[in-house]
């Protein structure tokens, strides 16, 4: 099983920041990676496929990065909305999630 | 619009059977594979199963090899994952998700099972 770890585990960061969040694979993914947000009370909602290509709908200020085993998602300028729990999945062999990054703002 | 309704949840003693059911709508359903996910109460997001768009193929996580079995009717537009054999430790929030071949771009709301004496 691929194991895909996420850090850091959570982060405050005051509104217009610039947010980054990690994600490493087990072993290589390639591009076979996608980012999730999740919001309390909610399902998950598709951010960003193939490592670096936004979904439909998203905003610009999310952008994926990366390739075989490192990963990062960036928030350019943080708001309000974005608080949540952001999930990082490999869908290069089966598909498993990293446990997650909480972003709060402070 | 692409629209995804789990059913069938609820509480259920250790070791005692549950049906789930997604319903589709708003798409060509007969095209997409689709999977299983659960969360746990307070935790993160854990694979369950998938199937093939066509029913042909089927994929568990070896969690639940043996106990679930996840099956489709195209002409229902419903996915089903059965649960045989539940665990205490298979107490979640069970999502349905559309599989996009690059990631899952559709989830339904979610049904919670509870696995409880």
């Amino acid at each position: 099983e691929i194991v895909m770890t996420q850090s850091p585990a959570a982060l405050s960061a005051s509104p217009g920041e610039r947010v980054t969040l990690a994600c490493r694979a087990s072993q290589s993914v390639r591009t076979n990676l996608a980012w999730y947000q999740q919001k309390p009370g909610r399902a998950p909602r598709l951010l960003i496929y193939g490592a670096s290509t936004r979904a439909a709908g998203i905003p610009s200020r999310f952008s994926g990065r990366g390739s075989g085993t490192e990963f990062t998602l960036t928030i350019s300028s943080l708001q309000s909305e974005d608080c949540a729990l952001y999930y990082c999945q490999q869908y290069h062999k089966s598909w498993t999630f990293g446990q997650g990054t909480k972003v709060e703002i402070k | 619009q692409v629209r995804l309704v789990e059913s069938g949840g609820g509480v259920v003693q250790p070791g005692r059977s549950l049906r789930l059911s997604c319903a589709a709508s708003g798409f060509t359903f007969s095209t997409f594979a689709m999977h299983w996910v659960r969360q746990a109460p307070g935790k993160g997001l854990e694979w369950v199963a998938v199937i093939a768009y066509d029913g042909n193929n089927q994929l568990y996580t070896d969690s639940v090899k043996g106990r679930f079995t996840v099956s489709r009717d195209n002409s229902k537009n419903t996915v089903y994952l059965q649960m045989n054999g539940l665990r205490v430790e298979d107490t979640a929030l069970y999502y349905c998700a559309r599989d996009a071949k690059q990631g899952w771009d559709n989830w339904g709301q979610g049904t919670l099972v509870t696995v409880s004496s």
